[in-house]
């Protein structure tokens, strides 16, 4: 499969607690997005990497968030300090040009 | 404030005719659009784009028409199937913003046997 894929599908995790994601796109694509979507909404966006080098952050991406793209390979998105409101799917896409394509996200629900 | 509109939650069609699926942006500064397919527990899956060079473009049963003026696009499914019945987003992308999309809500549409 030579799609993108994320890890872990699911994560269930204490208020409080950190979580880390991990996101592998199509090998030959430099631009690399995440995105997190809520029930009844559409994506919204979180970041973009174009190779290694993250070019922008979204205002929703608060200072416990924080992601990474070392080598310009897989990407990782950690939350510190998890709250209530941070559950919901992280998406991660991939592209080089306009088309991204998604993986199948990571369903995150903090109790 | 919501830059991509979907304004019908869901449609019902029958097997064999047509869907048409419609979205409006507020954004003049977007030039990309694009459809995606999601089904429950899936990531979106790309469906079709259009550039804003261009009123009209065509993938098989899938034609996405898009008038400028209007600020408005439409994605034709033409003949619905059964296995099309998922949740349709509608996105856009503003030239020179690393192509990041701006999603609306979807539209949930239901293939009747």
């Amino acid at each position: 499969d030579t799609g993108v894929s994320q890890d872990p599908r699911h994560k269930i995790t204490k208020r409080g607690q950190n979580v880390t994601f991990r996101c592998d796109p199509i090998s030959e694509h430099n631009r690399l997005y995440w995105y997190r979507q809520t029930l009844g909404q559409g994506p919204e966006f979180l970041t973009y990497f174009q190779n290694e080098a993250q070019l922008e952050k979204s205002r929703l991406l608060s200072d416990r968030f924080s992601a990474e793209r070392p080598k310009g390979s897989f990407s990782t998105l950690e939350i510190q300090r998890t709250e209530q409101g941070d559950s919901a799917m992280y998406l991660c896409a991939s592209g080089v040009s306009y088309e991204q394509y998604f993986g199948p996200g990571t369903r995150l629900t903090v109790t | 404030d919501q830059q991509v509109k979907q304004n019908s939650p869901s449609l019902s069609v029958q097997e064999g005719r047509i869907s048409i699926l419609n979205c409006d942006y507020t954004n003049s500064m977007f030039d990309y659009f694009l459809w995606y397919k999601k089904y429950p527990a899936e990531g979106p899956t790309f469906l079709i784009s259009i550039s804003s060079i261009k009123d009209k473009n065509e993938d098989g049963r899938f034609t996405v028409f898009l008038n400028k003026s209007a600020k408005h696009l439409s994605l034709h499914i033409v003949p619905s199937q059964p296995g099309d019945s998922a949740v349709y987003f509608c996105a856009a992308s503003e030239a020179g913003a690393n192509s990041k999309l701006t999603f609306g809500k979807g539209i949930t549409l239901s293939v009747r046997p």
